[in-house]
This record gives structure tokens, sequence and C-alpha cells, in this order.
């Protein structure tokens, strides 16, 4: 089946460690998008890539960091300098960022510091 | 910050159409209207998009009113499982290093559909 596979579907974490989040995609998508949400909030975004070797930052990116070395893989590490890390972690991708260009995305990752 | 402004909630009874609103009165030309909705603790679903015209698919319909300040979404025979969180977004042309052509998610209409 096509689609986006986030891993871990649950994950936990200690204060003061990173934790890598996988996100791959089957949809042969140019880009690929992170999104966090929080409870009862909307999604925010983190993190875009709009083709290999290329990312930017989104509006809260500050304690993450991401790397994108093929086009399939996307993935989002939560360094310890990120303040409030428990949250639902949603990735995406879609054909390019053009706008009548559908973006989709996967199950989440659900991320708890204990 | 969002560019649209919907109902924080509705209910709709089962069996019966479903019209969710949305207003985007800042819309420029060439940005879309997308619709998309969320299952608790579940990815958002996309839904359907429109430019200019009302557009169908096997799941809703999108209704853009003339001006495209506002539009609805129609779900036309809402069962139990359509209750979720929708949202309404517009997206348009990507702007390389800014936020132009990504999704920006206000807070949504909550959607109770009811026996």
């Amino acid at each position: 089946d096509g689609g986006i596979t986030q891993s871990p579907k649950y994950l936990f974490r200690k204060e003061g460690q990173n934790v890598t989040l996988s996100c791959e995609q089957n949809l042969n998508h140019d880009a690929m998008y992170w999104y966090r949400q929080d409870p009862g909030q909307g999604l925010r975004l983190i993190y875009y890539s709009q083709i290999v070797n290329d990312f930017q930052k989104g509006d809260i990116a500050e304690g993450y960091s991401v790397s994108r070395e093929k086009k399939e893989s996307f993935p989002l590490t939560v360094t310890s300098a990120q303040k409030n890390p428990t949250a639902f972690y949603l990735c995406a991708s879609s054909v390019d960022r053009g706008a009548g260009n559908t973006i989709y995305f996967g199950e989440g990752s659900w991320l708890t510091v204990v | 910050d969002a560019k649209t402004t919907q109902p924080p909630s509705m209910d709709c009874a089962e069996g019966r159409a479903a019209n969710l609103p949305c207003n985007h009165s800042t819309i420029s030309g060439n940005e879309y209207v997308y619709w998309y909705r969320q299952i608790h603790s579940q990815g958002p679903q996309y839904i359907i998009h429109g430019l200019k015209n009302n557009e169908t698919n096997e799941m809703a319909s999108l209704i853009i009113t003339e001006d495209r300040k506002s539009s609805t979404l129609i779900l036309p025979h809402a069962t139990l499982r359509d209750t979720a969180v929708y949202y309404c977004i517009v997206r348009g042309y990507p702007n390389y290093g800014g936020s132009q052509g990504n999704l920006i998610f206000g807070k949504g209409t909550k959607l109770s559909v009811k026996p």
C-alpha cells in the first residue's frame, strides 16, 4: 500500500534525552512536513522540506532538528532543548508545495516525557 | 495565524446533511480552500479542496460563494463515524522559506453526529 508511515506510535523519553521520530513515504512525493499538536489545539508546523537536502523552519522549530537525505525519509529529532516536548507529532507529504497539490498525513506519533 | 473562521462546534442528526460553514474574507485570488477532518488521536484526513468552482467527491461537496469569502462543506448523509474536528484551511502558492504553500491550522469545528 502507498502511504506515510510514522514510527513509533508511542514513545516515552526521559528528560534531557534526544529522541528521533521516523517518517517514511512511498508516494514519491518531493515535499514533506512535520507538525505538532497539543491537546485540544490545532496543528502547528515545525519544519518542512521541498526537496532532498533542503528544509526550512516552520513556526515552532526551536528545540527540533530534521534531515532530508533521502526523498522518502524525513526524520524529526526532538532535542533536550525543547521545553515542552510531550505532544502528538504528525508527518505529512505532498507532490510538491504547490497550492493545488493535496497534503497527506501519517497516523502520528505520541511522545511523552517522563 | 489561521486565515479562516469556523464555529467551534456543531451538532447533526444521523442521516441528515451536515453543513459546516467557513469564513475566509481575506482570501486571495490564487488561494485554495482545503477541508480536512481529524478523529481523535489520528492523523488529519483530507476531504476536499477547491479554488473557485464548487467541488464534489465521494466524501463531500464544497460550495464556495461567488466572492470566495466563504464556503460550506456538505456531508450529505452524516453517520456517527463522521464525528470529528473539521478544519477549513486557506492555502496559497509557496514562497521559498516562507509559510505560503503550507497548511496553517486553526481550531476547527467539532462536529458531533447524534443518533
